[in-house]
């Protein structure tokens, strides 16, 4: 296992402004996704990060409202952009260590609420 | 597309109940299926896992048989602790090659009480 390190782990903030999240493990992993977990919904994967080249956005997300940057095998950050209440969830970043393990590791998450 | 539905919760139960929160799921092929689980304040963490029909993931006492037949992943537990309470969440990998994220359930709140 590795240690995951999601900063920040809340914010409060106001309508129209952008929040970077940073995702940040202690050693090299194969995949990074972002999650958003809405209040009394599921889990709902927003994209996965890939190093050195454009996020894979999962039906329903777009780059524009939800950049996502992953320099190395280690980082990763995803912005929620021109925010609105709609967007108070709370973001999880996941990784996997290698393609033959399906197992999920999650960070303790940022929970973030729009006013 | 993939889904799955876990029972609602709250459940809330008294120290050494058995426990059952049923799991039902629709994909195609055949998925592998995880139950997590988040304790409070802390991040999720694979609780266990099955990859294919009739397989039994166990852990901590939690056990949960793959039921093709019934597209079910129902998590069990025969003496629960107050320890035990958390969120569990559902989930399956259809798509292969490690290479995806997973589908989620809503998350079943667990509360036992001494």
């Amino acid at each position: 296992s590795a240690v995951i390190s999601q900063k920040p782990s809340r914010d409060i903030c106001q309508r129209g402004t952008s929040l970077t999240i940073q995702c940040q493990v202690d050693s090299q992993v194969t995949m990074m996704f972002w999650y958003r977990q809405q209040p009394g919904q599921s889990l709902t994967l927003i994209a996965t990060a890939n190093q050195g080249s454009e996020a894979t956005y999962e039906s329903g997300f777009v780059i524009d409202k939800f950049p996502i940057s992953r320099p190395n095998l280690t980082f990763s950050t995803l912005t929620v952009s021109n925010m609105s209440p709609e967007d108070s969830s709370i973001y999880l970043c996941s990784v996997k260590f290698d393609l033959t393990n399906e197992k999920l590791f999650f960070g303790s998450g940022t929970q973030l609420s729009v006013l | 597309g993939n889904s799955v539905t876990q029972m609602e919760g709250p459940v809330t139960l008294s120290e050494e109940a058995f426990l059952t929160i049923n799991c039902t799921y629709t994909a195609t092929g055949y998925p592998s299926l995880f139950w997590y689980v988040q304790y409070p304040g802390e991040g999720l963490q694979l609780l266990l896992k099955a990859t294919k029909a009739d397989d039994k993931g166990s852990n901590k006492g939690f056990e949960a048989t793959y039921r093709k037949e019934t597209t079910s992943f129902h998590l069990e537990k025969g003496s629960v602790q107050v320890s035990d309470s958390a969120v569990y969440f559902c989930a399956l990998s259809d798509r292969g090659g490690g290479a995806d994220g997973l589908t989620f359930g809503k998350g079943t709140h667990l509360i036992i009480q001494p």
